[in-house]
């Protein structure tokens, strides 16, 4: 069975700081795209960043980047230089590619990180 | 504002009335998805069209939940016979073809009472 693991419910940083947010998968599949949305308190989902399983180099938008490690079925998100605007539920998910062209997201249980000024 | 908008934004209904909402995806995206976010959970799929087919339906999806997109564009998700179960955040999705990422509404919050 596809499953997403999201390990830390909350998560404190300092503004400026690094953080580092936790993601590992399970799938059979070869072929799977690994996604992390943001969801601030308004409740839509912002697309973040992509990475997909061929994928050698580690993606990067930004101040984000992912730390993809295949062997070890992970896919952690870093975010540099944190701001106060950066508060919010991130979700890392993950696509198969089912019939007929279905592309469903498997999502986490998120991780609620918060930036103390 | 050319993203995907859902309406209502928020709906508090009793329990057993039905609800319907609406989802308007990016206008040239094929493909449309709806997806349910209970407290503290991440979303979890439940329906997927391609056009105006719906070719996918979890099994999350009773029997009292009913998806339509007519003329593949807008759509429609009606619960019927509403639970307080069903108290969640509706989310609605479209993306443009294959491997393309999914655009997110700002979803619609069902409280039923």
């Amino acid at each position: 069975a596809q499953k997403i693991t999201q390990t830390q419910p909350g998560m404190f940083v300092q503004e400026k700081e690094a953080v580092t947010l936790d993601c590992t998968y399970d799938t059979s599949d070869q072929s799977y795209g690994l996604f992390w949305y943001k969801q601030p308190s308004s409740g839509e989902m912002i697309f973040l960043i992509y990475q997909g399983s061929y994928d050698e180099q580690n993606a990067t938008e930004g101040r984000y980047s992912l730390n993809f490690q295949k062997a070890r079925k992970s896919a952690n998100l870093v975010i540099s230089a944190s701001q106060l605007g950066d508060s919010a539920m991130y979700f890392c998910a993950m696509r198969l590619w089912g019939e007929f062209g279905n592309e469903k997201l498997t999502f986490g249980t998120g991780t609620r990180l918060t930036i103390i000024p | 504002d050319t993203g995907v908008s859902q309406n209502p934004r928020h709906k508090i209904t009793k329990r057993g009335q039905n609800v319907t909402f609406r989802c308007d995806p990016i206008s040239e995206h094929n493909r449309l998805y709806w997806y349910r976010q209970t407290l503290g959970q991440g979303p979890e799929f439940l329906t997927y069209f391609q056009n105006e087919a719906q070719l996918e339906k979890s099994r999350l999806l009773s029997d009292r939940f009913s998806a339509e997109r007519p003329k593949g564009s807008f759509s429609t998700l009606e619960i019927q016979r509403t639970e307080q179960g069903d108290s969640a955040m509706y989310l609605c999705a479209s993306s443009l073809g294959m491997g393309n990422e999914q655009f997110f509404g700002p979803g619609t919050r069902l409280t039923v009472l």
